[in-house]
């Protein structure tokens, strides 16, 4: 079964600050990668994703992510945080060999303190 | 403009009334999907279907009903609802099963009192 943990429901962060959400998944088949972002009384938008191909994803914003197979990781980045980055941050896995069963984590808040 | 549309955006209602909540999107995308967010629980999946008459359950399909006759509706259906079944509904499409975008809802705030 899939699963996905994101570690730490709150981060905090200063303007400017790297940003580092962090997403460890387990799944028993190759993965689809999923980051999304949820601004307040929004419904949620893709930042970025990983399929095949390069392990390093460029999304919008200035986000990137990394998929490590080795570490079952896909922790999100971006080198400064902007005050607009304030909101909750939505890991999510899809197997890929079919189905469309998609699980997100618990979800991450982004503080970013002027 | 390309959206998925869902309706009512807030709704009340009492235990065993049955409801219907639309979704429907307009980019002829195959691939849509209910979810319901819990705080600290994130999103979960409800059901998904991948074309029309195609469905299968999510990780959390108990109480709720789905049907795709046609290729941009996918309501979700709450046959006799309980307040375990109070939160907020996402409906979301994609054209494929990963390697576009997918759209989601404005969402659907549901109380059951």
């Amino acid at each position: 079964a899939q699963s996905v943990t994101q570690l730490g429901s709150h981060v905090s962060v200063s303007e400017g600050a790297l940003v580092l959400l962090r997403c460890n998944y387990s799944s028993s088949v190759p993965p689809y990668l999923f980051w999304y972002v949820q601004y307040p009384n929004q419904g949620l938008q893709l930042l970025l994703k990983y399929t095949t191909g390069a392990t390093l994803v460029k999304g919008i914003n200035g986000f990137e992510a990394e998929f490590k197979k080795s570490e079952t990781s896909f922790h999100l980045t971006k080198p400064s945080a902007h005050m607009s980055d304030a909101a909750e941050y939505f890991c999510a896995v899809r197997d890929n060999t079919g189905g469309f069963k998609t699980i997100f984590g618990a979800g991450t808040r982004l503080f970013v303190k002027a | 403009e390309a959206q998925v549309t869902q309706n009512p955006r807030y709704l009340i209602t009492v235990t065993g009334k049955k409801l219907t909540v639309t979704c429907s999107q307009n980019m002829n995308h195959e691939y849509m999907s209910w979810y319901r967010q819990d705080p600290g629980l994130g999103l979960r999946q409800i059901y998904y279907s991948m074309n029309v008459e195609v469905t299968d359950k999510g990780d959390v399909p108990e109480g709720y009903k789905v049907s795709r006759k046609e290729k941009r509706n996918f309501p979700l259906i709450l046959e006799s609802p309980s307040p375990n079944q109070t939160s907020l509904y996402f409906c979301a499409s994609s054209f494929d099963r990963g390697y576009t975008e997918a759209f989601f809802g404005q969402g659907t705030r549901l109380t059951v009192v």
